[in-house]
């Protein structure tokens, strides 16, 4: 069965340092999100993002984060100036459509550890 | 703003037992409702979804129920396996024409054999 697959499973940087998170979605999939889970909370949205552009993003995606689609299977996080409060675990996710029917495919996640 | 939690933090049962997860949510204009299933080291795995024009929908050995009147959702799992062991999410989906999910706080399922 396809996978949504991330790198790197974990990583750790100092706080300030610039981090990317890499996402490969399934391929066939159109629709492609970033959620968050900090240690014992509640798994967060961040970000949607269709035909190469952000369609929604909630409050905590600020001028910090961003989204890019450099090629046609890389889906990246990019965090400018991580902060300790960063740490979390963030999960990857495609659709292939949106709407019913077409439920969210997570990856297993990166596991970001700031300094 | 929207709400959604569990009932319970920890739900342990004896293999081959049932199993019921329970869910309540605040938001009435939410039309699409899901259960995600979350192994240790894992992402979150789709198990089943129900819109609200249903009330029951069945899978393999996964019934979920939505009462809209008392905004409640419940997981039903037939002869519970000791894989069945897991956190799960009781979601629920905005209207915003896109796939924002709002997560619940999740109930561990803890299964002896």
């Amino acid at each position: 069965e396809p996978e949504v697959t991330q790198t790197p499973s974990h990583q750790v940087t100092q706080m300030g340092q610039e981090v990317i998170l890499r996402c490969v979605p399934i391929s066939n999939h159109l629709y492609f999100y970033w959620y968050r889970q900090i240690l014992g909370q509640k798994v967060e949205f961040l970000v949607s993002f269709y035909n190469n552009e952000i369609s929604e993003k909630s409050e905590i995606f600020d001028d910090q984060f961003s989204v890019e689609r450099p090629d046609g299977s890389n889906f990246t996080l990019k965090i400018r100036s991580t902060k300790l409060e960063d740490s979390a675990m963030y999960f990857c996710a495609s659709s292939a459509r949106t709407g019913n029917n077409s439920p969210l495919h997570f990856g297993n996640g990166t596991r970001l550890t700031v300094t | 703003g929207e709400s959604v939690g569990l009932h319970l933090p920890t739900l342990s049962v004896q293999e081959g037992d049932n199993s019921i997860i329970n869910c309540a949510y605040s938001n009435s204009a939410s039309d699409y409702f899901i259960w995600y299933k979350q192994e240790s080291g894992k992402g979150p795995q789709f198990i089943i979804d129900i819109r609200s024009n249903m009330d029951k929908r069945q899978g393999q050995r996964v019934t979920v129920l939505l009462n809209k009147t008392v905004k409640h959702l419940s997981l039903q799992i037939a002869a519970t396996q000791p894989g069945d062991s897991a956190v799960y999410f009781c979601v629920i989906r905005m209207n915003t024409g896109f796939q924002k999910l709002v997560f619940g706080t999740g109930t561990r399922l803890l299964v002896s054999p």
